[in-house]
This record gives C-alpha cells, structure tokens and sequence, in this order.
C-alpha cells in the first residue's frame, strides 16, 4: 500500500533556481528516505532523515520532517541541468508494524531542469 | 556503479517462456530485495531476503519465483507471465533489515509479448 506522496507531480524550472519537492505519509514512521532515478536506471539513495530529526543536510540537499504533520520536503539549491530526474520518498515503518523492513515508496517528483 | 548489477538490462518474453532475471551484490550486504516498477505506480516492493531467508512475500503471483541462494545473489524466475507483467524490475540491498539505505541495480526491463 502507497505510504508516502509526493507533490507536485512534475516540475520544470530554470537552472540555478531551487526546486522544493514535498512528501506526505499517513502513519507513524521510523525514518523517511529520498532517492533519485534517473529516466530507466535504478535508483539513488540521497539522504535519511529519521524520525527524530527535524532538517538534515548534505550538499545542495537540504530536508526538513515535520512529523506532526506527516510531512517532509527535499530543497535542491542552485539546480543543474543534471539534476534532472525523478525523486522519490520513501518511508520505513518497519519498527512500528513489526516484520521485516518495508520501505514503501510514492510515485515520485518528475523534476526537469532547463538550461 | 552502486555495487549491484542485475542481468539481462532488457529482456523480451512471450507468455509462455520461461526466464530469469539476475541480481548480485558485491557489497557484503545481509538483505537483498526484488522491487517492481510499473508506469505511473509506486515501487512494489515484491520479495524481501535475509541472510538467504524469505521474510516477506507481498502477496506476489506465483508466476514469480524468486530464488536466493546465497546473501550475494537473487534471481527472479519468471512463467507464464501476463503482458500486464511488463516492467521495470529491480533489485536492491542493504546492510541488514532496518538498516535504512537501500543499494539498487539499474534494473531489468521486462517486456512481456
């Protein structure tokens, strides 16, 4: 079942702007996950932030939780062209339900960035 | 290179064939995965494996018979699937079950004809 959703389904910006991706999960959560894929490759671990945190950062990544509103966003500063790709969220509640780790994704951010 | 690597990339089948899909993990990784990705669906996670045992079978057809002999390897035998089978599969691991990050392959195409 979809835990996490991602919103807004597509973005398309200019490089060098930011692009805000944000995620919505409805029940409690060990940690949540962001990874990228590119268009038929596999995907790309980028950053965990568990549940205990409020905002992590690596690079030009930048990503808050607010788990009182179940809610997550990833910010990409200064954007490239590279960075197009689809990114995804995904949350573990494995410590909640109990059984074997089950990280369930949402069906993603199309993001493009225009030259 | 994610440490990962699945074969075939593309695979072309009827629905009568019988196939497999490859997955090894040079990581020293406990816990592999197989994951389904069709068009405009969340991931569905399909077979969890650790330390070469089954732990979760999310309600998976039989048509799909995963395989694990060892914590390095993962197959995906296939039968008699259905076009609506078309996908892109992939495989990931990790360090162990609930150890967060996730290392996948880049995925095997599946056609189904």
């Amino acid at each position: 079942s979809q835990q996490g959703e991602e919103d807004p389904q597509a973005l398309s910006i200019q490089e060098g702007e930011n692009a805000t991706m944000n995620c919505s999960y409805k029940t409690s959560i060990n940690n949540l996950q962001w990874y990228r894929q590119n268009s038929g490759r596999g995907l790309v671990h980028l950053i965990l932030i568990r549940s205990n945190e409020r905002e992590k950062h690596s690079g030009r990544l930048r990503v808050t939780l607010d788990t009182s509103k179940k809610s997550s966003s990833l910010l990409i500063t200064a954007s490239r062209a590279a960075d197009t790709a689809s990114y995804f969220c995904a949350t573990d509640s494995s410590s909640f339900q109990g059984g074997s780790e089950k990280l369930v994704f949402g069906k993603g951010t199309k993001l493009t960035v225009n030259p | 290179e994610t440490g990962v690597t699945q074969t075939p990339r593309h695979l072309v089948m009827g629905m009568t064939n019988k196939k497999s899909l490859k997955c090894e993990q040079h990581l020293g990784h406990n816990a592999m995965y197989w994951y389904k990705q069709s068009a405009k669906k969340p991931l569905e996670l399909m077979f969890v494996y650790n330390f070469k045992e089954q732990t979760e079978n999310n309600s998976v057809p039989s048509r799909f018979s995963p395989e694990c002999p060892n914590s390095s390897h993962l197959f995906l035998h296939l039968h008699t699937l259905q076009p609506e089978d078309s996908a892109l599969y992939l495989c990931a691991s990790s360090k162990g079950l609930g150890t967060g990050e996730l290392f996948f392959g880049e995925g095997s195409r599946l056609t189904v004809l």
